[in-house]
């Protein structure tokens, strides 16, 4: 079974980059699409980009220039750099495996921006 | 891009039957059969329910279908039970390749 683990500080300073790592295990990195997902406090999801194995990104036009995901395939591993954050950037941030859907989850880990 | 359109909440009784709409562009939800929808239940990850529109992932009950018509899809739920009380959220992949969500629905059973 295929599980996701996200990883990184919970609490960031303003302007500063936030950095987070998703480790997958029960299956290979390869093939697939992995993506970032967030969710403030109250809100709906916003997906914020998805790197494919082979290092092609994709990411939200909204966020386009201050969001580089990578991919670490020796490690099963992928991870996001936020930069220039803000209190708007406060959410619960979710890594998830995909294809055309999001089949595969990680639990999810609360980052909060603050000084 | 913009979000995809749900209505904020629904509501229905045990038993009832009740649809959650989600409607975009021919940009994605009209130009592609990859809607997906996902259930949440507060403070956990969201669970995929129903993916390229209507077919259901094992283990998800048959009480959930999808459909799609022009630049709207819609999720049903048949026979609700208390435990269908949870966030639903619609998403499309899209012309430029990204993905996109709807706002949430609050699905209430009274």
């Amino acid at each position: 079974q295929v599980q996701l683990q996200e990883s990184g500080p919970g609490l960031v300073k303003p302007s500063e980059t936030l950095s987070l790592t998703c480790t997958v295990s029960g299956g290979s990195i390869s093939s697939y699409y992995w993506s970032w997902i967030r969710q403030p406090a109250g809100k709906g999801l916003e997906w914020i980009g998805r790197i494919y194995t082979s290092g092609s990104t994709n990411n939200n036009p909204s966020l386009k220039s201050r969001v580089t995901i990578s991919v670490d395939t020796s490690k099963n591993q992928f991870s996001l750099k936020l930069s220039s954050v803000t209190a708007a950037d406060t959410a619960v941030y979710y890594c998830a495996r995909h294809r055309y859907y999001f089949g595969y989850w990680g639990q999810g880990t609360l980052v909060t921006v603050s000084s | 891009q913009s979000a995809l359109t749900q209505p904020a909440s629904v509501s229905g009784s045990p038993g009832q039957s009740i649809t959650i709409s989600c409607t975009g562009t021919s940009s994605d939800v009209g130009g592609y059969n990859y809607v997906s929808w996902y259930q949440q239940h507060p403070g956990k990850a969201p669970k995929l329910m129903i993916y390229d529109v209507s077919k259901r992932p094992s283990g998800v009950s048959n009480r959930f279908s999808g459909s799609k018509s022009g630049n709207t899809a819609s999720l049903t739920i048949s026979g609700l039970q208390a435990e269908d009380e949870a966030d639903y959220y619609c998403s499309s992949y899209t012309s430029t390749t990204t993905r996109v969500f709807g706002g949430g629905t609050n699905l209430t059973v009274l």
